[in-house]
């Protein structure tokens, strides 16, 4: 089965710099990587995924990358802005076959003004 | 589409007592999963259900704990004889599950429902 594990715990950046979350999977034949985005208080939500028949995905100032021989994916803001405080968790299926998601630990992400 | 639907959003049981939870899928989804988020912690997978199937519940206590999707209306996550370990955010997740594009992975989730118990 999957195991996810993200890095680091907690994030701290000065607005407007950029802001990086990595995690490693460990089920080579996993195919599928999302990332969601948990306000205080809220639910978490879809910002990105990527397949793993590409490398890099972007939308406006968030990108994803992954590294399959590696078997690693990382999130990435840029020009990050106060509302992108927030708990990132990374996602990837238990099994190719299933479509149990399995999440990572998270990132409490501060974006200071 | 009304998005996924948990009901109630806060629930206050004395231990003891006897837990609810009630999810409405996104229209079109056919699979549930339930998941648990205790205070500062991620989000750990409970069960994964179809219409009239529990897929996975392996991440479900074998005790005081059972869920269900019946043909007719919401899934239920049930929690008996509450615990004070038993107070988190229960989240119900729904997604197509079929066709095996990145969209049928996408979970939709609902607003969670915030148990407390006293």
């Amino acid at each position: 089965g999957e195991n996810v594990e993200q890095h680091p715990s907690t994030l701290s950046v000065q607005e407007g710099d950029s802001a990086v979350i990595k995690c490693t999977y460990s089920d080579s034949a996993s195919n599928y990587f999302p990332w969601y985005k948990q306000e205080l208080g809220k639910r978490p939500q879809l910002i990105i995924d990527i397949r793993s028949n590409v490398g890099e995905k972007k939308d406006q100032r968030i990108a994803v990358t992954l590294n399959k021989t590696a078997k690693h994916f990382s999130l990435h803001i840029t020009e990050t802005q106060p509302e992108d405080s927030a708990v990132y968790f990374c996602a990837a299926p238990w099994m190719d076959s299933s479509y149990k998601l399995i999440f990572g630990s998270g990132t409490r992400l501060l974006v200071r003004p | 589409n009304a998005g996924v639907m948990q009901n109630p959003r806060h629930l206050v049981r004395r231990r003891g007592q006897e837990a609810r939870l009630r999810c409405s899928p996104m229209k079109g989804h056919s699979h549930v999963y339930w998941y648990r988020q205790l205070p500062e912690e991620g989000l750990k997978f409970m069960v994964y259900l179809q219409k009239e199937n529990i897929i996975d519940e392996s991440g479900m206590p074998k005790e005081r704990f059972s869920a269900e999707f019946p043909k007719e209306g919401p899934s239920i996550l049930r929690i008996q004889q509450v615990v004070r370990g038993d107070s988190a955010a229960y989240f119900c997740a729904s997604s197509i599950g079929q066709g095996g594009t990145a969209k049928d992975y996408g979970y939709t989730f609902g607003s969670g429902t915030r148990l407390t118990v006293v």
